[in-house]
Formats: C-alpha cells, sequence, structure tokens
C-alpha cells in the first residue's frame, strides 16, 4: 500500500511570505504529526492531529500552525517566513496516536 | 518532558564490522522506534520495540524497558548502512509525541 505522501518536496520561498505543507497519511491511518529537522536543533515536534483535533502542539510560534480533513489529511502552515523557518519538515502517520509512525520524505523548505 | 540520548555520535567502521547503538530515556515509554535516516532525508523504519528482542536480517534490536535503554546491532556492515541512526520514544506520561534522540551518524568506509 502506498506510504505517506508529502508535497511538495522543494519549496524556496522569500523572507515574509507564507508556506502551506501538505501530508496524505497512509489509508485507513487517522494520526498524522508534522516536525521540524534543522542541523541545530535536530528532529522537533510540530504538531499531532487525530481524527481532525490537535492533540498536541510542540513549542513554536503562533505562526505555524496546521490542520486534519476528514479523508485524514493535513496540512501545515507558516506565516510571515523567517530565514530560521529553512528546515526539513517531516511528516509521520499512524493507525492511532502512540502507534507505530510512518514517516514520508519530507519537504525541504529553504527561505531567502 | 522525556530525554534520549544516543551514543555514540559518530561512528566510523570498516565494511563487514559490527556495531552497537545505544538509545538511553529519561523515563518509562510505551512506543520505542528506530529509524535510518536516508541521504535524501527519509526516516526508513527499523524497528517497533518498545520491549524485547527482534531481528530482521543483519539488524537486530533490544529493549530492556526496566532499565531504560535499548540497544541496535548491525552485523557484517556495508556501505549502504552509513546515515543517522534515531531512537526515538512516546513517555508513558506527559504529552504523548515522539521524542527523538539526537541521533549517531555511522559511516562505514569500503
Amino acid at each position: 500500500k502506498a506510504g505517506v505522501t508529502q508535497t511538495p518536496r522543494y519549496l524556496i520561498k522569500t523572507r515574509g511570505q507564507q508556506v502551506t505543507l501538505s501530508c496524505s497519511p497512509i489509508s485507513g491511518h487517522r494520526s498524522v504529526s508534522w516536525y521540524q529537522q534543522t542541523p541545530g536543533q535536530g528532529l522537533q515536534f510540530l504538531f499531532e492531529y487525530f481524527s481532525e483535533t490537535q492533540r498536541n502542539k510542540g513549542n513554536f510560534p503562533g505562526r505555524f500552525s496546521g490542520r486534519q480533513f476528514s479523508n485524514s489529511r493535513s496540512e501545515m502552515n507558516v506565516s510571515t517566513l523567517e530565514l530560521g523557518d529553512s528546515a526539513l519538515y517531516l511528516c509521520a502517520s499512524s493507525l492511532y496516536p502512540d502507534t507505530e509512525a510512518f514517516f514520508g520524505q519530507g519537504t525541504r523548505l529553504t527561505v531567502v | 518532558g522525556i530525554q534520549v540520548e544516543q551514543s555514540p555520535p559518530d561512528l566510523i567502521l570498516q565494511e563487514g564490522a559490527n556495531s552497537t547503538l545505544r538509545c538511553n530515556f529519561s523515563d518509562s515509554v510505551n512506543n520505542l522506534q528506530w529509524f535510518h535516516q536516508n541521504p535524501w532525508g527519509q526516516l526508513i523504519n527499523l524497528f517497533y520495540i518498545p520491549s524485547g528482542t527482534k531481528q530482521n536480517g543483519r539488524l537486530s534490536a533490544t529493549t530492556v524497558a526496566t532499565e531504560r535503554y535499548s540497544l541496535l546491532y548491525i552485523s557484517s556492515s556495508q556501505t549502504t548502512d552509513s546515515g543517522v541512526y534515531f531512537c526515538a520514544v512516546i513517555s508513558n506520561f506527559g504529552n504523548e509525541k515522539l521524542t527523538f534522540g539526537t541521533g549517531t551518524r555511522l559511516t562505514i568506509i569500503p
């Protein structure tokens, strides 16, 4: 069965712009989590959604937001982009929260 | 929150050698996973192992939950094993989110 699909794979944006990233989980999986990976900070948790509800949120500013749709697909949005937002954004899907997580290929965002 | 430490941070080995990667965690967990991050950034699932021992080909893992550590063994290393290995856990307490260690960068030299 198809894995976790993230789009787009690469993105270049200008400081001050906003961006939306998409994640389609494995069919049947209802939980989606987002992570940011940077060389300096490692892998940091952004937020988790289950059945269209945000269950957890990491320590990120309000410029980072997300949502989950009824078909379990999820989007995350970053407004007023800063240079420090340049990172690999990874999405994970799992059947339920706290079960085995499977990751997509990631979206590499560069802010210039 | 839960703390996850991985050691060693870097490991350079000759092809054919065996290696052991360690993951220590500071609290009780109900989920522990090992991942291999490929050169393109994707995290590849190796093991889901909150406790016990599992084997998959040249790789095996053991988690001793009562002593709060997990080990990943790689035998007869190949150059394709190179990359960063992450351990990630979900604590029994507090926020149920996957918390990652800082990783072990493994380099296999031909």
